[in-house]
């Protein structure tokens, strides 16, 4: 089955500065690829995805991109913010009804 | 608001006894999930179902049991026989190929 490998497990940045976390999936045929935040206390919630007939994708302060040839996949968020505090999770997907399988997420911690 | 809804948030429980989480969602999604998370672990899939009267285990199933005899609804138990139950638990569902939609979580506590 997939393998999603996620590092680094934890991240420390000061406000302002950049963030950059990486995945790697074991599996060509998955397609595609979600990142979700989880907050204290709370469920994860869907920040963005990308699928495999793309290769970068934004939102903001967010970005995603995807190297298919070696099966890796980024996150990247600038200027971060204390509110960016969060684990982030990665995960990949065959797609259709094919569940996601996930990293192990990765403690981000925004010092002001 | 549409959404998932957990149940209890916190619940704490004596070692042998079974207990079951709820469940909750007015989304109209077919598929529903359930995973468990510890830390450093990430999400390990329990439970899931495709569809009503239907459910498949996932990768860590021994020692949970779940029905789904609602589309709304698809409560799991955590049966005595799960050795390390103290854990958080979620509940997720989805539409299709949708992405996955969480709930916010159970935390269970036995001691």
């Amino acid at each position: 089955g997939e393998n999603v490998e996620q590092h680094p497990s934890t991240l420390s940045v000061q406000e302002g500065d950049s963030a950059v976390i990486k995945c790697t999936y074991s599996d060509s045929a998955s397609n595609y690829f979600p990142w979700y935040k989880q907050e204290l206390g709370k469920g994860p919630q869907l920040i963005i995805d990308i699928r495999s007939n793309v290769g970068e994708k934004k939102d903001q302060r967010i970005a995603v991109t995807l190297n298919k040839t070696a099966k890796h996949f980024s996150l990247h968020i600038t200027e971060t913010q204390p509110e960016d505090s969060a684990v982030y999770f990665c995960a990949a997907s065959k797609g259709g009804s094919y569940i996601p399988t996930f990293g192990r997420g990765t403690s981000l911690i925004v010092h002001p | 608001d549409g959404g998932i809804t957990q149940s209890p948030k916190y619940l704490f429980r004596k070692e042998g006894q079974n207990v079951t989480l709820s469940c909750e969602q007015n989304l109209n999604h077919d598929a529903m999930y359930w995973y468990r998370q510890d830390p450093g672990q990430g999400l390990r899939l329990i439970y899931y179902s495709q569809i009503v009267n239907d459910f498949q285990k996932g990768d860590i199933a021994e020692g949970y049991s779940v029905s789904r005899e609602k589309k709304e609804s698809f409560p799991l138990t955590v049966t005595s026989a799960q050795k390390n139950p103290t854990a958080f638990y979620l509940c997720a569902s989805r539409f299709a190929d949708s992405p996955l939609h969480f709930g916010n979580g159970t935390r269970l506590t036995v001691t």
